[in-house]
């Protein structure tokens, strides 16, 4: 079946741009994660949806980050003015809520500022 | 940041049971140790996760000490494809994320 997937995988933007960058998750999963992995480190958490709202949005680096799940489903990791330690993977996961909460994680998008 | 503590790197031939320690000693009553690994290239996979009983799937087993404070994942016959970074987390059932650290880098020699 489908996993989680994330477009573009990889991005290079210039200093100072605008960049968006897409998960979809797996079909029918409630909840979605937002992760950002520096190169030699551990993910690090940025932001969880549960539905449509942000739960906790207690990893946002600054208010140059900011993410959206309009309708539940595909959600938007939006990064204003990009700045060159803003260059990572950023990683997206999903998980069906309940009683079990396996996060299923894609495959990333790799993001490069020059 | 991380609650455990895990060797930077580690070799196991291929073939043989890749055991990867890990030590949690502030871990609290409510939390649950979980694995995941990072292969190259690729998003964080989840292997196991367990309590205070052991546990095994098809991946991988879980042995957890009675006091709870270091718990050892077993690979039991390792193959190339296992080289990864496997990362041992401690977290709240359901917990709204994850806090990973850095992880044992796993190299399987052939």
């Amino acid at each position: 079946g489908a996993g989680v997937s994330q477009t573009p995988s990889n991005k290079v933007t210039e200093k100072g741009k605008y960049v968006e960058l897409r998960c979809d998750p797996i079909s029918g999963h409630t909840a979605l994660y937002w992760y950002r992995q520096s190169l030699g480190q551990g993910p690090e958490f940025l932001i969880y949806f549960q539905g449509t709202g942000a739960a906790d949005d207690s990893g946002l680096p600054n208010d140059r980050f900011f993410a959206v799940r309009p309708e539940g489903s595909v959600s938007t990791l939006k990064i204003q003015r990009t700045e060159r330690g803003d260059s990572a993977v950023y990683l997206c996961a999903s998980s069906a809520g309940g009683f079990t909460d396996t996060q299923y994680f894609g495959p990333g998008t790799r993001l490069t500022v020059l | 940041d991380a609650k455990t503590t895990q060797p930077p790197s580690m070799d196991c031939a291929e073939g043989r049971a890749a055991n990867l320690p890990c030590n949690h000693s502030t871990i609290s009553g409510n939390e649950y140790v979980y694995w995941y690994r990072q292969i190259h290239s690729q998003g964080p996979q989840y292997i196991i996760h367990g309590l205070k009983n052991n546990e095994t799937n098809e991946m991988a087993s879980l042995i957890i000490t009675e006091d709870r404070k270091s718990s050892t994942l077993i690979l039991p016959h390792a193959t190339l494809r296992d080289t990864a970074v496997y990362y041992c987390i401690v977290r709240v059932y359901r917990d709204d994320k994850i806090i990973f650290g850095k992880g044992t880098r796993l190299h399987i020699l052939p």
